[in-house]
């Protein structure tokens, strides 16, 4: 069964550093979605994107942060300069469109600022 | 602002007992998604409700929608231990597919 993808698993860096969070998203999907999840605590969305572009975003996801489809599979987020707040469960998710299909989700890149 | 609430918030059962989670939401959206999630794991489908009066099973666990109440709830029967897990309810935040999320319900099984 196909399946959303993501690296690294787990990814620690310091602060202010930029970080790249990779995602293969369902290949026949064609929306794409970031979400985080601090410890403990519920699941935020962060921004769509659509026809490569960014379609919605959250508060949450400020010019810190951009996202990337480099090639026809890949899918990426940057934070440009990591804070302590920053820290949590990256997910990628996918769905084939909007009608009335789920979304699917990957099995996220614990992220850890220090 | 849209808000999606779910109760309990924590939900501790024994074996064999039956319960409901809750979730209210507050946008006028016809869809609603349910998922758990394992510690430390990602989020699985469990259900997708598309309209009024849904309802979904799925082993012990079943899902129903009223779209005028903004109500939807999971019902447990007879639970075990395989279902200890955080649930939760979600609805389409925008017009691109985004999901909200409520705040989840951990669930706990005990023998």
């Amino acid at each position: 069964e196909p399946e959303v993808t993501q690296t690294p698993s787990h990814q620690v860096t310091q602060m202010g550093q930029e970080v790249i969070l990779r995602c293969v998203p369902i290949s026949n999907h064609l929306y794409f979605y970031w979400y985080r999840q601090i410890l403990g605590q519920k699941v935020e969305f962060l921004v769509s994107f659509y026809n490569n572009e960014i379609s919605e975003k959250s508060e949450i996801f400020d010019d810190q942060f951009s996202v990337e489809r480099p090639d026809g599979s890949n899918f990426t987020l940057k934070i440009r300069s990591t804070k302590l707040e920053d820290s949590a469960m990256y997910f990628c998710a996918s769905r084939v469109g909007l009608a009335w299909e789920t979304q699917y989700f990957g099995p996220g890149t614990r992220l850890l600022v220090l | 602002e849209l808000k999606v609430e779910q109760n309990p918030l924590f939900l501790s059962m024994q074996e064999g007992k039956n319960y409901t989670i809750y979730c209210n939401y507050s946008t006028t959206s016809d869809r609603l998604y349910w998922y758990r999630q394992d510690p430390g794991k990602s989020l699985e489908s469990l259900f997708v409700l598309l309209s009024n009066g849904a309802v979904k099973q799925e082993g012990r666990l079943m899902a129903s929608l009223d779209t005028k109440a903004r109500l939807s709830t999971l019902h447990i029967t007879a639970a075990v231990h395989d279902l200890s897990a955080t649930y939760f309810c979600a609805v389409d935040g925008g017009s691109q597919g985004n999901l909200i999320f409520g705040k989840g319900t951990k669930l706990s099984v005990k023998p």
